[in-house]
């Protein structure tokens, strides 16, 4: 059972649009909701990370909207770039101390 | 600081072999992972540990052991390789205290084939 649910699947965006992944997760017992940002034979490496308690948190381009109530989080990527073309996934930190991923969103942003 | 490492960085494999996937992290991380990530799935914990001489297993331990004899070195080992078992493996660490627990750090991935 996917305890986090991300869409969509795959994004494209011309250089300058707005990229938006969302995620949704089931379990109340998360505290921490990180993006990792994944390049081409590389490893996932950490993006941009909220808490419950905030409604959004922005660095840089990069936005996390949260909606605690519709337990639901979304990555806005404003002016995307050539170089943020990666593979992006959500996560979730449960109070026991464990991580759950989403599947993942290819994105491509077109020049 | 080299952070986690990861050897070999590819590995083909016939049915039936054995063999180790080794990490190691220098940050003095306690709690240490293996995830197996298939395209469309996501990551998927297959073990963990948090700290020496402890190990536990995750969402898909089936067909693999883990040992911590040390801080440092988180050995995955492939008892009789599978095709079901080819796969990117990413080896992670992080802290274990308040402050350290959410900031996980991935190695670059061992990309294993099984023929």
């Amino acid at each position: 059972q996917q305890q986090v649910k991300q869409s969509p699947q795959s994004l494209i965006v011309q250089k300058g649009g707005i990229s938006i992944i969302n995620c949704a997760y089931e379990n109340t017992a998360f505290d921490y909701f990180p993006w990792y940002q994944q390049f081409p034979g590389k490893g996932p490496a950490l993006l941009i990370a909220i808490r419950p308690d905030v409604s959004e948190k922005k660095e840089g381009r990069f936005t996390i909207s949260f909606n605690k109530s519709a337990k639901q989080f979304s990555l806005h990527i404003m002016d995307s770039q050539p170089g943020d073309s990666a593979t992006y996934f959500c996560a979730a930190l449960s109070t026991g101390n464990q991580f759950y991923f989403g599947t993942g969103t290819s994105l491509t942003v077109i020049p | 600081n080299a952070g986690v490492t990861q050897t070999p960085k590819f590995q083909v494999l016939k049915t039936g072999q054995s063999m180790t996937l080794q990490c190691a992290q220098d940050m003095n991380h306690e709690y240490m992972s293996w995830y197996r990530q298939d395209p469309g799935m996501g990551l998927r914990l297959i073990h963990y540990s948090v700290g020496a001489g402890i190990t536990d297993q995750g969402e898909v331990p089936n067909g693999y052991n883990v040992s911590r004899s040390t801080t440092e070195d988180f050995p995955l080992r492939l008892l009789s390789a599978a095709p079901s078992q080819t796969s990117v493996y990413f080896c992670a660490s992080r802290g274990i205290g308040t402050a350290q627990r959410d900031e996980q750090f991935f190695g670059p991935g061992t990309r294993l084939t099984v023929l």
